[in-house]
């Protein structure tokens, strides 16, 4: 099993739905998770990153963490072309380790 | 924010010769940065682990002959691809953090691309 699991899609969706992008992960020992979003040939952006259990929002993105269940989510309200990417789940344990990715998902947002 | 420049963006060699890719951190003290390359549609995977001024840390199965990374400041790393072949033909990554922030996510660069024919 993988340390990080992710659907890679890809995912299709009209403009204006809500997108529902999701992880999960086997190791408990990772403390810190975040969401980047990669264009083509371009290096990841981070988008958002959470420590506890629970949700945090910023702007249309809303990331929720469940660490009891051992899973992630990235919440897109209102979608937009501009948010057709790959986006990547990626987490960490303790101070200056590596990121773990998950491959990623296709995200396409039709207008 | 923190800013990762990494140089170039892309670059086409000849089989044989060697590339040498450079990230800078701008605006921040990288002690530690982190190489990636990434292939079509595939995920990023981890290279290495560049610690400044001591050797790298290399992940299983890559070649630290044929990859050779120096880190000699706080604010540069450098990849150096030697004897490049086809192979070798990817999608570079550097990241680091700033941990002088309150974040914890880890900056990265915009990429190389780089083509051996």
């Amino acid at each position: 099993q993988k340390e990080v699991e992710q659907d890679p899609g890809p995912l299709s969706v009209p403009e204006g739905a809500i997108v529902s992008l999701n992880c999960t992960y086997s190791n408990s020992a990772f403390q810190y998770f975040m969401w980047y979003r990669q264009y083509s040939r371009k290096g990841p952006e981070l988008l958002m990153y959470t420590y506890s259990s629970g949700n945090k929002e910023d702007g249309r993105f809303t990331a929720q963490v469940d660490k009891s269940s051992k899973y992630i989510s990235l919440f897109i309200r209102d979608s937009q072309p501009s948010d057709s990417a790959t986006y990547l789940c990626a987490m960490i344990r303790t101070g200056n380790t590596p990121l773990v990715f998950g491959k990623g998902t296709r995200l396409s947002v039709i207008a | 924010g923190a800013v990762v420049s990494q140089h170039p963006s892309w670059v086409i060699c000849k089989s044989g010769t060697s590339v040498k890719i450079e990230c800078r951190s701008l605006d921040f003290q990288a002690t530690t940065m982190f190489w990636y390359r990434q292939f079509p549609k595939q995920s990023l995977m981890l290279m290495a682990t560049s610690n400044e001024g001591s050797k790298a840390t290399y992940e299983q199965g890559v070649e630290k002959d044929k990859f050779l990374i120096n880190h000699a400041s706080l604010t540069l790393s450098t990849l150096t691809v030697t004897s490049a072949h086809p192979e070798d033909s990817s999608f570079y990554i550097c990241s680091a953090r700033d941990v002088s922030g309150n974040t914890y996510g880890y900056t990265f660069g915009s990429g190389t691309r780089l083509t051996v024919v």
